[in-house]
């Protein structure tokens, strides 16, 4: 399983675009790259995923280059809901284990 | 509305005192995990289940049992809980390709 590097926290204010990035250099072919947000007390939830390019959904932008050692989570207009811990995962759909990093903690601020 | 439970959502308990967590889901999702979560260690799976009766060891299962008889249950067993298994616990199902999983709302077990 690749083994996914994210910075620890990260600082932003409302109405700005955060990046995220995470590295999975070790990233297998068939791996795709999946995001969760997770407030405190409560369970993970599903951001996006994506294999290669860009995938939007309504919250989020994934971008992932070329060489798929790196990915670059998007929040667009960041509120202080924003504010969370954001985990990347690399891993393949029959990969039964699932390991997930040490998350980057989100602060927003007015 | 498809959801995730699990019972108790607290739990004090005393070291030795066996205690069965229970998750259910009504997704007829065919993967189901455990993880617990502690300050400064993250997420780590405990064990997951890819399908009834199939079962298979996370990164930390010592001091765990789980079961699979059905599809849409997966408790999670301390036979001689210690406290170093206060934590907090989720659930989580997925799909047969299970890359979106959907948690629970976790379980907070205190070993005294």
């Amino acid at each position: 399983l690749a083994k996914t590097t994210q910075p620890i926290s990260m600082d932003s204010y409302e109405g700005q675009e955060v990046n995220i990035t995470c590295s999975h250099n070790n990233i297998a072919t068939n791996d795709y790259i999946t995001w969760y947000q997770q407030f405190p007390s409560q369970g993970p939830r599903f951001i996006i995923q994506g294999y290669k390019t860009k995938v939007t959904n309504e919250v989020a932008s994934l971008f992932i280059p070329a060489d798929r050692k790196s990915s670059t989570l998007s929040l667009p207009r960041v509120s202080l809901s924003d504010t969370a811990v954001y985990y990347c995962l690399v891993g393949y759909s029959s990969a039964s284990k699932i390991i997930f990093g040490s998350g980057t903690r989100l602060s927003i601020r007015p | 509305e498809a959801q995730v439970t699990q019972n108790p959502r607290y739990l004090i308990t005393v070291t030795g005192k066996k205690l069965t967590v229970t998750c259910s889901q009504n997704m007829n999702h065919e993967y189901m995990s455990w993880y617990r979560q502690d300050p400064g260690l993250g997420l780590r799976q405990i064990y997951y289940s890819m399908n009834v009766e199939v079962t298979d060891k996370g990164d930390v299962p010592e001091g765990y049992k789980v079961s699979r008889k059905e599809k849409r249950n997966f408790p999670l067993i301390l036979e001689s809980p210690s406290p170093n298994q206060t934590s907090l616990y989720f659930c989580a199902t997925g799909d047969r390709f299970h890359n979106e999983q959907f948690f629970g709302p976790g379980t907070r077990l205190t070993v005294l």
